[in-house]
């Protein structure tokens, strides 16, 4: 079975201050990917990343960081400088490939709410 | 290209009506789908589909049927709404070798 647990549901931030969240799994699968998705309170999601267990190198884009750690099974993803507009439901998710008739099926998290405040 | 749209955004059904939801994607991609979101509980998958005319059941599938007759389409239907259906429900595409899912914008269900 796969699980995901995002284990801070709120978190607030004052602008400008570096938040990170956190994301830990469970697989039993070797070849997996995890990913993050952003929920802004228009509601729609959006993706942000994704990532292969045989990837670990950690990835950097503009203000957002993931750092991939296998050993801990983590997928933790920061925000640097954060912004008001940041504000969202972020929210981790974990594919497995071993069961194609599954259709790679996502399992999420339950999500943290980021309050990003002026 | 508006990638993965919803019928409809919003719906208030009682106790016992029917209706269906249809997703539409313009982006050919083979797999689809179904999932609602509740609070606190992120998203649960409720039926997908890997290709045109099949389909599948997810982790919560009890209570919807699905049908996929056209490639672009996927529809989703509750025969009999109970209250518990009350939720959020999102459609996804994608198209393999690549793994993310692209989402449509949520159609808002209260059953009271």
């Amino acid at each position: 079975a796969q699980k995901v647990t995002q284990a801070q549901t709120e978190i607030s931030v004052v602008e400008k201050e570096d938040v990170t969240l956190d994301c830990v799994y469970e697989t039993r699968d070797t070849t997996y990917y995890l990913f993050w998705y952003k929920q802004p309170p228009s509601g729609e999601l959006v993706f942000l990343i994704r990532r292969n267990s045989f990837d670990e190198q950690n990835e950097i884009s503009g203000r957002y960081s993931w750092n991939f750690q296998k050993s801990t099974s983590s997928f933790n993803f920061t925000i640097t400088a954060s912004q008001v507009v940041d504000s969202a439901v972020y929210f981790c998710a974990l594919s497995a490939s071993r069961w194609p008739d599954a259709g790679n099926m996502l399992t999420f998290g339950g999500g943290t709410r980021l309050m990003v405040k002026p | 290209n508006a990638g993965v749209t919803q019928t409809p955004k919003f719906r208030v059904l009682k106790t016992g009506q029917s209706m269906t939801l249809l997703c539409a994607q313009d982006m050919n991609h083979e797999y689809m789908y179904w999932y609602r979101q509740d609070p606190g509980m992120g998203l649960r998958l409720i039926h997908y589909s890997v290709g045109e005319g099949t389909t599948a059941k997810g982790e919560v599938p009890d209570g919807y049927n699905v049908s996929r007759l056209k490639k672009q389409n996927f529809l989703l239907g509750l025969e009999s709404a109970a209250p518990s259906q009350t939720s959020v429900y999102f459609c996804a595409s994608r198209e393999p070798p690549f793994n993310e899912q692209y989402f449509g914008p949520g159609t808002r269900l209260t059953v009271t």
